[in-house]
């Protein structure tokens, strides 16, 4: 079975630091890897994703994520936190063995202090 | 074009009550998900359509949870004889076709209230 870790429910940052947030995946398979945002009374939004090319992936909104396998990791970061990066952050992995159902870490809550 | 849409975006029902939520996924994608998000934690996979074919539903907390995509395009979610523990937001996705890789296209939600 498949699971995804985030460490840190909440992370407060100030407005132009780095935001660093952790996620670590447990998967009998290479993974496919996701951070989604979520932003209050939406749905989810990709940032970006992992599909065993590059390891560094770039996404939405200057994020990018880098798959280290001999950590089973996918940390998600930013160099410099804007206001608007306030949200919840979603880590997950597509469970390939059955259709490509999406496990989800429990969330990491971003504050961004001005 | 139009996303994911979900109705209705509220419900509030009393226990024992019988819900419909509905889901419109994007035009032309196979892939649909029913996933269920439980206040302060992340989203969990209920069920997934390919089609009009239901091909996972382990997600499915009880017999009461039911789920259909009858003409393989919109989607409805059914719990019967609601309990207060059903409280939660109803996410549903679609996808353009079954690869892993694909996106998944989130709606906003429909946020049960099990009084």
């Amino acid at each position: 079975a498949q699971s995804v870790t985030q460490l840190g429910s909440h992370v407060s940052v100030s407005e132009g630091a780095l935001v660093l947030l952790r996620c670590n995946y447990s998967s009998s398979v290479p993974p496919y890897l996701f951070w989604y945002v979520q932003y209050p009374n939406q749905g989810l939004q990709l940032l970006l994703k992992y599909t065993s090319a590059a390891t560094l992936v770039k996404g939405i909104n200057g994020f990018e994520a880098e798959f280290k396998k001999s950590e089973t990791s996918f940390h998600l970061t930013k160099p410099s936190a804007h206001m608007s990066d306030a949200a919840e952050y979603f880590c997950a992995v597509s469970d390939r063995a059955a259709g490509n159902k999406l496990t989800f870490g429990g969330g990491t809550r971003v504050l961004v202090k001005p | 074009g139009a996303g994911v849409s979900q109705s209705p975006r509220y419900k509030v029902a009393k226990r024992g009550q019988d819900v419909a939520l509905r889901c419109d996924p994007i035009s032309g994608h196979v892939s649909l998900f029913w996933y269920q998000q439980a206040l302060g934690q992340g989203p969990e996979f209920l069920t997934y359509f390919q089609n009009e074919a239901q091909l996972d539903k382990s997600g499915l907390p009880s017999d009461r949870f039911f789920a259909e995509r009858p003409e393989g395009s919109v989607s409805t979610l059914k719990i019967q004889r609601t309990q207060q523990e059903d409280s939660a937001v109803y996410l549903c996705a679609s996808s353009l076709d079954v690869s892993s890789y694909n996106e998944q296209f989130f709606g906003p939600g429909t946020r049960l209230t099990v009084l």
